[in-house]
């Protein structure tokens, strides 16, 4: 079972300002099957990102992901009011899928 | 418009059973996997297992593996989590969630609104 240990815990920044978030699997996840979730208070989460790189239907471009092996990450070039929300990473390599613990990104 | 409409919140005795739903529309419920995720207050996600109504294929997570019970009723597009004696630590918000299809099945593209569960005695 593959661990992922997301960084920074908390990401404080402000609105216009770029967002990077990290997320390190213990295994090395193959296919890149790596997906991205923003959660803000009180609703349910929302796909942002699958296969590591792919938006997923709706998501604006400002959102993007990379990386392979490892080590991915989620990039949010220039934050808007809505972007302030926990983020979470997931893969999907194995039988059965595992979360990050999260990202917490605040209003600086 | 696909949508997952979960049942409402519940308030539940320690050793009670439970059975909450989750029914889909908008798309073919048979062909695409569905998935639980349990919340806990304050806490992250948690991936429960996942189950394909076409043929209740079902796969759960080692840490959920004989804790619940994953079903679905495909004559009504309705996905199920199942609780046979509630402990206070199942106290959680719950979400289904259809996963994509294709190779990357394992995300999860809609999203229930959640089922708060209370445990309290």
């Amino acid at each position: 079972e593959s661990v992922l240990t997301q960084s920074p815990g908390t990401l404080s920044l402000s609105p216009g300002e770029r967002a990077t978030l990290s997320c390190r699997a213990s295994q090395s996840v193959s296919g890149s099957y790596i997906a991205w979730y923003q959660q803000k208070h009180g609703q349910a989460p929302r796909l942002l990102i699958y296969g590591a790189s792919s938006r997923a239907t709706g998501i604006p471009d400002r959102f993007s992901g990379s990386g392979s092996g490892t080590d991915f990450t989620l990039t949010i070039t220039r934050l808007e009011p809505e972007d302030f929300a926990v983020y979470y990473c997931q893969q999907y390599s194995s039988s059965w899928r595992t979360f990050g613990q999260g990202t917490k990104v605040e209003i600086k | 418009e696909v949508q997952l409409v979960q049942s409402g919140a519940e308030v539940k005795k320690p050793g009670e059973s439970l059975k909450i739903s989750c029914k889909g529309s908008g798309y073919s419920f048979t062909t695409y996997w569905i998935g639980w995720v349990r919340q806990m207050p304050g806490k992250g996600l948690e991936w429960m297992g996942v189950i394909y109504p076409g043929d209740s294929d079902t796969t759960y997570s080692p840490s959920f593996q004989g804790q619940v019970t994953i079903s679905a009723d495909k004559s009504i597009s309705t996905a199920y989590l199942q609780w046979n004696s509630l402990k206070a630590s199942d106290s959680a918000m719950y979400y289904c969630a259809r996963h994509i299809s294709g190779v990357h099945r394992g995300a999860a593209d809609y999203w229930g609104q959640g089922t708060l569960v209370s445990v309290s005695s």
